[in-house]
């Protein structure tokens, strides 16, 4: 089974530009996640999509992140625009139900670093 | 929000065995994973409990107390390649945050020769 795939693996961009990630989840898991993880530290949740709505976006920065997952498959996600403090590892995660005991599964990551 | 506390280095030597602790406050329990994480990779899946006991799997068991709010990972037989960050995870269940996880800071684990 393909896990789940996340491009870039890298980006470098200037403080106030805009940058987007993408990802694909594993074939037939419902749920996608996107967090934010910053050096030293555990994942963040921004995100969570059931299929192709939204059920948690409490922690996503509003004025500048946001996200979508049309079709409920692949989705991205954009900062515009972007500051320092958002050089992290974006990490894209996908669960297959609702069952307590489905674990989540990470994507490699893009590693964002903002000039 | 919830408040998972683990430390943040700890060190051991090759065939040893180690003992990862995580204490963790929240109403709205339903779960704790562990993850493991190599530098510049992705967490990847280690253990889960939901009721209070032992979970065995290979070298690497987890233990759950509700009631303490308190878990802990083992490694037996540690080896080199086992030096990562280990995650502590709650699952929170309540209102809108369906199966969402709190993430501790990690645990840099090394391992000496």
């Amino acid at each position: 089974e393909a896990g789940v795939a996340q491009s870039p693996r890298y980006k470098i961009i200037e403080k106030r530009q805009s940058v987007a990630f993408w990802c694909n989840p594993i074939s037939g898991h419902a749920t996608l996640y996107w967090y934010q993880q910053i050096l030293g530290q555990g994942p963040k949740l921004l995100i969570q999509f059931q299929n192709n709505g939204v059920v948690d976006d409490s922690q996503l920065p509003k004025d500048r992140f946001s996200a979508e997952r049309l079709k409920g498959v692949d989705s991205t996600l954009k900062i515009q625009p972007a500051k320092l403090e958002d050089s992290a590892v974006y990490l894209c995660a996908s669960r297959r139900g609702q069952s307590s005991y489905n674990e989540q599964f990470f994507g490699p990551g893009t590693r964002l670093t903002v000039l | 929000g919830q408040n998972i506390d683990q430390p943040t280095e700890m060190t051991a030597t090759e065939g040893a065995i180690v003992q990862i602790n995580c204490t963790y406050q929240t109403s709205g329990f339903n779960g704790l994973f562990w993850y493991q994480q190599h530098a510049g990779e992705a967490p990847t899946f280690l253990s889960y409990n939901v009721l209070d006991g032992l979970e065995e799997k290979g070298r690497f068991s987890s233990f759950l107390s509700r009631s303490k709010g308190y878990s802990y990972l083992l490694l037996k037989e540690l080896q080199m390649k086992d030096s990562a960050s280990y995650l502590c995870a709650v699952r929170d269940n309540r209102g809108s945050t369906l199966g969402r996880l709190y993430f501790g800071r990690g645990t840099q684990l090394t391992v000496w020769p």
